[in-house]
């Protein structure tokens, strides 16, 4: 148990559906991420929150839409994907304190097995 | 999008073997981690270093940053089967604070 839990753990989707992942960390953690772990490829960076305001959006297509309403959640809103986004996605915190030189340990949650039809 | 390179990126090993994994990049970084990540979790960080040179122990494990800060090996001792994971790296650089980019990964297998 890292503190960090992801729902749903599994969700299958076609293409057109409209579908949200959950992320809730009860760590006081001040960053929060999103990650995308496909096979054969490293994980991918994807969002980076700070004190709930997003400081990195790494190149991500606008059919990821990211939202964090607080410090301890954080959402992936999913829409009209692709069958190669199908990976596990992973969410992260880190207590971040906002120093460039913050070098704090991640803490992943078990991820969400993301399958698109 | 940086790139860390690992290697090997498989490796399969018997009980009581050393092994050594590779971490390379062609940027600096403020900091590396480790993690290790078992099938159906998360990765867990086993280690983090911010100092050219800086060598770390984590009982049979041995962690070295190199001295340019592009680079890092991870050492296991006498592999076990619970050793058995994917282990990959991580780096941060000075710029870009808590943004950890992640290297390819080696996944190790220790047969009994």
């Amino acid at each position: 148990e890292t503190g960090v839990t992801q729902t749903p753990r599994h969700l299958v989707m076609g293409m057109t559906n409209k579908k949200s992942l959950k992320c809730e960390q009860h760590l006081g953690h001040n960053a929060m991420y999103w990650y995308k772990q496909s096979a054969k490829k490293p994980l991918e960076l994807m969002f980076v929150y700070n004190f709930k305001e997003q400081t990195e959006n790494n190149s991500v297509p606008s059919r990821f839409s990211p939202e964090c309403p607080n410090s301890s959640h954080l959402f992936l809103h999913l829409h009209t994907l692709q069958p190669e986004d199908s990976a596990l996605y992973l969410c992260a915190s880190s207590p971040y304190e906002g120093s460039a030189g913050d070098t704090g340990e991640l803490f992943f949650g078990e991820g969400s097995r993301l399958t698109v039809l | 999008t940086q790139l860390l390179e690992q290697s090997p990126q498989f490796l399969s090993i018997q009980e009581g073997e050393n092994l050594t994994v590779y971490c390379n990049s062609s940027s600096v970084f403020s900091s590396l981690q480790w993690y290790r990540q078992e099938p159906g979790e998360g990765p867990v960080l086993l280690v983090t270093v911010v100092t050219g040179g800086e060598v770390k122990k984590l009982k049979r494990l041995t962690f070295q940053f190199g001295d340019a800060r592009k680079d890092s090996s991870l050492h296991i001792t006498a592999a076990q089967p619970g050793d058995t994971g994917l282990y990959l790296c991580a780096g941060a650089y000075l710029d870009t604070g808590n943004q950890f980019y992640f290297g390819t990964g080696t996944s190790l297998t220790v047969i009994p």
